[in-house]
């Protein structure tokens, strides 16, 4: 079966550093992706892991295990605007498509 | 700078009707997919096209049908609109790399059925 898990909410404080987990049992593995979506908006894609360790792109770290069925997606240096969902999906290449978790709403306070 | 649209951002319907959304993309894609996108549930797959004239179930296609006569665009079609198909719908291309490539998501059209 296919299952992807992430936190429902998460709350930081601006300019602080926060960390958003991703758990996932799929039948198959071919690479997981981090989404940004704001309300309203399309998700716009923000990092890709396929092997083992950490993806670091500017205030964005992307982490994976796969052994362990694991993501993070870390953000440093909090901002306002990153105020958003982020969604964490994997693609399955048992059947040939990407599934998606339910999404992290995260919410920036000042 | 690639690009998908969606032939609505707001739609409402009544019960019974008919429903046409279409996605159209820029970027010669292969590969396009519907999706609705629930509070809680996230995003699920109704259908995926890997080439014209293909068309592949995704997890939730019950009620839904899809339409691929050319490569850019791509048509979901409700044919009897149901007060439970009220939803965000996205529609998404990608390259056919067998996951290895992201896909791009158009801004969605939020259904309302009455």
């Amino acid at each position: 079966g296919q299952n992807i898990d992430q936190p429902t909410e998460m709350t930081a404080t601006e300019g602080a550093i926060v960390q958003i987990n991703c758990t996932y049992q799929t039948s198959g593995f071919n690479g997981l992706f981090w989404y940004q979506q704001h309300a309203g908006e399309a998700p716009t894609f923000l990092s890709y892991n396929v092997l083992d360790g950490l993806e670091e792109k500017g205030r964005f770290s992307s982490f994976l295990s796969r052994s362990k069925g694991y993501s993070y997606l870390l953000l440093k240096e909090l901002q306002m605007k990153d105020s958003a969902s982020y969604l964490c999906a994997v693609y399955d290449n048992y059947g040939q498509n990407f599934v998606f978790g339910p999404g992290t709403r995260l919410s920036v306070l000042p | 700078d690639v690009k998908v649209t969606q032939s609505s951002r707001y739609l409402v319907k009544r019960t019974g009707e008919k429903v046409f959304l279409e996605c159209v993309q820029d970027m010669d894609h292969e590969n396009m997919f519907w999706y609705r996108q629930d509070p809680g549930l996230g995003l699920r797959l109704i259908y995926f096209s890997y080439d014209v004239k293909m068309k592949e179930k995704g997890d939730i296609p019950e009620g839904y049908s899809v339409s691929r006569e050319k490569k850019e665009r791509f048509s979901l079609i409700l044919e009897s609109a149901s007060t439970n198909q009220t939803s965000m719908y996205l529609c998404a291309s990608s390259l056919p790399a067998g996951g290895q490539e992201t896909q791009y998501f158009g801004p969605g059209t939020r259904l309302l059925v009455l």
